[in-house]
């Protein structure tokens, strides 16, 4: 059961230009999204996160937008960077400890 | 730096095999949760330790168990080991239980290999 979803495994995105991570959800219980971003060989760093009464929370180069009607999310990353190249979890609570990830999206920027 | 600190780094067993994986969380964190990631994955909750207490427990079997020490040191413990085992594990510190804004700071893992 894949409460937490993200579609696509890769993208690749020019230096410079925006970088759009989607996810998707369904669980209408969960209260609170969360990015995280990993390297190879390093553990998951959070990056930015979102309550479910806001549909909107900006971070430096970094967006997240949440459309609960549509249980979906995305990311938004301007201008990407070749250092923004990484795998990019989307994760969701539902108000205690369970943190449910995605699959993942992994990010090319090309210089 | 999250100074979250995993050991050992990588581990070969055989099925049937016991493994014992360890973590040593940022310091003043009362909790450690432990994760799964298969590969192609995201992580996978197994359980969450708080203040040396089981706090929850994911869709794992019982042959998954842990400790939490009071040292900020943890364990997880894999019995029976079986192929499908074979993943990154994953734990992951924070000063709360993990909730709403709770941040989580992860280890950089152990990758088990089952044959």
């Amino acid at each position: 059961d894949q409460q937490v979803k993200q579609n696509s495994p890769s993208l690749s995105v020019q230096e410079g230009r925006i970088s759009i991570l989607n996810c998707d959800y369904t669980n209408s219980m969960f209260d609170y999204f969360l990015w995280y971003k990993k390297y190879p060989a390093e553990g998951p760093t959070f990056l930015i996160s979102i309550s479910s009464i806001k549909d909107k929370n900006e971070d430096g180069r970094f967006t997240v937008f949440l459309n609960k009607s549509a249980k979906h999310l995305s990311l938004h990353i301007v201008p990407s960077q070749p250092g923004d190249s990484a795998v990019y979890f989307c994760a969701a609570r539902t108000g205690g400890f369970k943190t449910i990830f995605g699959a993942g999206t992994r990010l090319f920027v090309k210089a | 730096e999250t100074g979250v600190t995993q050991s050992p780094t990588h581990l070969i067993k055989t099925r049937g095999q016991q493994v014992t994986l360890r973590c040593s969380s940022q310091s003043g964190h009362n909790t450690v949760s432990w994760y799964q990631q298969a590969l192609g994955q995201g992580p996978q909750f197994i359980f969450q330790y708080y203040r040396e207490e089981e706090n929850g427990r994911g869709n794992f079997p019982p042959r998954f168990s842990g400790l939490q020490f009071p040292n900020y040191s943890s364990e997880l413990n894999v019995n029976a080991l079986e192929l499908d085992d074979s993943a990154l594990y994953l734990c992951a510190s924070s000063l709360g239980k993990g909730a709403g804004t709770d941040t989580q700071y992860f280890g950089p893992g152990t990758r088990l290999t089952v044959l």
